[in-house]
């Protein structure tokens, strides 16, 4: 199957700082990448697509401000937690589609102290 | 309101049995039905895909069937072993959309 990366897999942050996640398609080109948030214990919640070229589609209660996506290449999105603070701790986690499936990366843990 | 449901938070079953997990949905029109599997602090790892116009999949140990008119999906793993221990999520890929909506996940233990 797809492989998607995901950089870091974990990092700790200070309140107010901002942290950006890098998720890569390593073996197909991806048009549509999304970004997942999961607390302990719960599904994964969708954040947003991303889209090459243009601007993310935020799901309903995620602050886009917040929370910038930047799709720079069909192989490269990026979330930026910006202003994190201690809530915003939590597992990321990206995906990408390679035509009907869709593949997920090994997540990245943020803890906001 | 849109739902998705697997019909236990956790399922433990003896190793050799077959594990067999549901997946129901209310008020969508899935195009496709996938399975995943996610170990802790790990992203899901794709299992298998099936389309709403198949009724059975299978790769190696392993069986999907959708049947639309129920709005369910099984999951089933035979001769189950103490590695295949993982929380299993469905997840419905919505007609005309291009993103994928998880269920609340199945945690499976197989008791050695």
């Amino acid at each position: 199957g797809a492989v998607v990366s995901q950089h870091p897999s974990r990092v700790i942050c200070k309140s107010g700082t901002s942290v950006k996640i890098e998720c890569r398609s390593l073996d197909f080109q991806a048009t549509t990448m999304f970004w997942y948030r999961q607390f302990p214990k719960q599904s994964l919640m969708l954040m947003a697509t991303s889209n090459e070229g243009s601007k993310a589609t935020y799901e309903q209660g995620v602050e886009k401000d917040k929370f910038l996506i930047n799709h720079a290449s069909l192989t490269l999105s990026t979330l930026t937690v910006t202003s994190a603070h201690p809530e915003d701790s939590s597992f990321y986690i990206c995906s990408a589609r390679d035509f009907d499936e869709q593949y997920f990366g090994p997540g990245t843990r943020l803890t906001v102290t | 309101s849109q739902k998705i449901e697997q019909n236990s938070e956790a399922l433990n079953i003896q190793e050799g049995k077959t594990a067999t997990l549901t997946c129901n949905y209310t008020n969508y029109s899935p195009a496709y039905l996938q399975w995943y599997r996610q170990d802790p602090g790990r992203g899901p790892v794709f299992l298998l895909l099936i389309r709403e116009n198949e009724k059975e999949k299978r790769k190696e140990r392993l069986k999907v069937t959708f049947d639309t008119t129920l709005k369910q999906s099984l999951f089933h793993i035979t001769a189950s072993q103490p590695a295949d221990s993982a929380t299993y999520l469905c997840a419905l890929d919505i007609k005309g959309y291009q993103k994928v909506t998880f269920g609340t996940g199945t945690k499976l233990q197989v008791i050695p």
